[in-house]
């Protein structure tokens, strides 16, 4: 079985330049996650997906952030503008979910982003 | 609100010897915990979960994880540590109460030293 897909890898791009990630999931998963890992902390949460819609995005900096997941498969992560605070691994995640909380969650290798 | 505590930075370690992990948590409702392990330059891995049922929960690579309610704590543990075990470990906690994100703790390296 296929994981979690996360691209690019890496990123290093200027402050106030835009960014997007792209991230493809587990075949079959309705539950797609973007978490923000800053070096040293564990994971939050960004944006949660169920299928096409969004579960919880509270903290989510709408502001600069946004993301969307089209046709309830893949989705794209984007940072536009980016400030240096937003140096961290972006971790794409899913979940088989539908309203099971106990399932456990498949992560991606993560895509880490330079703010210069 | 929830959270994760995981006091320990580092746990060192020989080979072949005991290794504890420690979490602890709190939930307004009843938990389900997991354990996740991050190797460099990789994602999260899924060790195990603490659904409901026996405390004692066995998990991939020989780990397993002892859920204690009234102290609530669900600490990670090996009997014998392999090299190959270091790597940073993140404890998770999810209230089964209503909707509840996953939410980490900050990790704990483990050095398992040969």
């Amino acid at each position: 079985e296929a994981g979690v897909a996360q691209s690019p890898r890496y990123k290093i791009i200027e402050k106030r330049q835009s960014v997007a990630f792209w991230c493809n999931p587990i075949s079959g998963h309705a539950t797609l996650y973007w978490y923000q890992q800053i070096l040293g902390q564990g994971p939050k949460l960004l944006i949660q997906f169920q299928n096409n819609g969004v579960v919880d995005d509270s903290q989510l900096p709408k502001d600069r952030f946004s993301a969307e997941r089209l046709k309830g498969v893949d989705s794209t992560l984007k940072i536009q503008p980016a400030k240096l605070e937003d140096s961290a691994v972006y971790l794409c995640a899913s979940s088989l979910e539908g309203g099971n909380l106990y399932n456990e969650q498949f992560f991606g290798p993560g895509t880490r982003l330079t703010v210069l | 609100a929830q959270s994760v505590a995981q006091p320990e930075d580092q746990v060192n370690v020989a080979e072949g010897n005991p290794l504890t992990v420690k979490c602890t948590y709190s939930v307004s409702g009843n938990p389900y915990l997991f354990w996740y392990v991050q190797y460099p330059n990789r994602g999260l891995q899924f060790l195990l979960k603490y659904i409901t049922g026996d405390n004692l929960v066995k998990g991939s690579y020989g780990f397993e994880a002892e859920f204690n309610k009234s102290q609530t704590s669900f600490h990670l543990k090996k009997p014998s540590a392999l090299v190959s075990d270091s790597a940073l470990y993140f404890c998770a906690v999810r209230d089964m109460a209503g909707y509840s994100t996953l939410t980490f703790g900050k990790g704990t390296m483990l050095l398992v030293s040969p």
